[in-house]
């Protein structure tokens, strides 16, 4: 079965230092892999996905993520943190051919100014 | 081009009571998944639409159903509401029923049951 793991419920960084939020999955094969970012009273917002290919990959708002597959992480990283990044991040997984993400619990994202 | 978009907004039941809440997908799509989104939780798959039927299904009773019309617009209804069922309703639309990678989703139905 698959699963993802997102072992913080909330992350507390200072506007310009870097920030990670962690993600770990499990699948029984080659993963899709997402993130996905939600603010208050709205629907998701698409920000990055692994689908093959180079295990380091860009999104939309300077935002970026490593595919280990070796540690099955795809942490989410940004080099210098916004105020206006503070959100609810979702780490999702899914399978080639398949109907259906899974998402994990996600993690609240604070940044101080 | 319109995305993905879904109506009500927001509304609020009854327990007991039946509710109906639709989703356009975004032109070009033809697939329409719903997924619903307990307050602190993330997003749980709830069943997938093409060509008119269920193709999968996620792990919810039988009061959740739904339908999917010709022009692809679907419809979720739920039957007999629980308190438990107040989450945010989110439909996701897509070409073809593997291609997750390439869903969007819309910004989401509130369902509050008191």
């Amino acid at each position: 079965a698959q699963s993802v793991a997102q072992p913080e419920d909330q992350v507390n960084v200072a506007e310009g230092n870097p920030l990670t939020v962690k993600c770990t999955y499990s699948v029984s094969g080659n993963p899709y892999l997402f993130w996905y970012v939600q603010y208050p009273n709205r629907g998701l917002q698409f920000l990055l996905k692994y689908i093959t290919g180079d295990n380091l990959v860009k999104g939309s708002y300077g935002f970026e993520a490593e595919f280990n597959k070796s540690q099955t992480s795809f942490h989410l990283k940004k080099p210098s943190a916004l105020v206006s990044d503070s959100a609810l991040y979702f780490c999702a997984v899914s399978l080639y051919g398949a109907s259906k993400i899974i998402f994990g619990s996600g993690t609240r994202l604070s940044i101080r100014p | 081009d319109a995305g993905v978009t879904q109506s009500p907004t927001h509304l609020i039941k009854t327990r007991g009571q039946q509710v109906t809440l639709r989703c356009s997908p975004k032109s070009g799509h033809d697939t329409v998944s719903w997924y619903q989104q307990a307050l602190g939780q993330g997003p749980q798959f709830i069943f997938q639409y093409y060509e008119e039927e269920e193709r999968q299904r996620g792990n919810f009773p039988d009061r959740f159903s739904g339908h999917q019309f010709p022009n692809y617009s679907s419809e979720l209804n739920v039957n007999a509401l629980l308190l438990g069922d107040s989450a945010l309703y989110l439909c996701a639309s897509s070409f073809g029923t593997g291609r997750v990678y390439e869903q969007y989703f819309g910004p989401g139905t509130r369902l509050t049951v008191t």
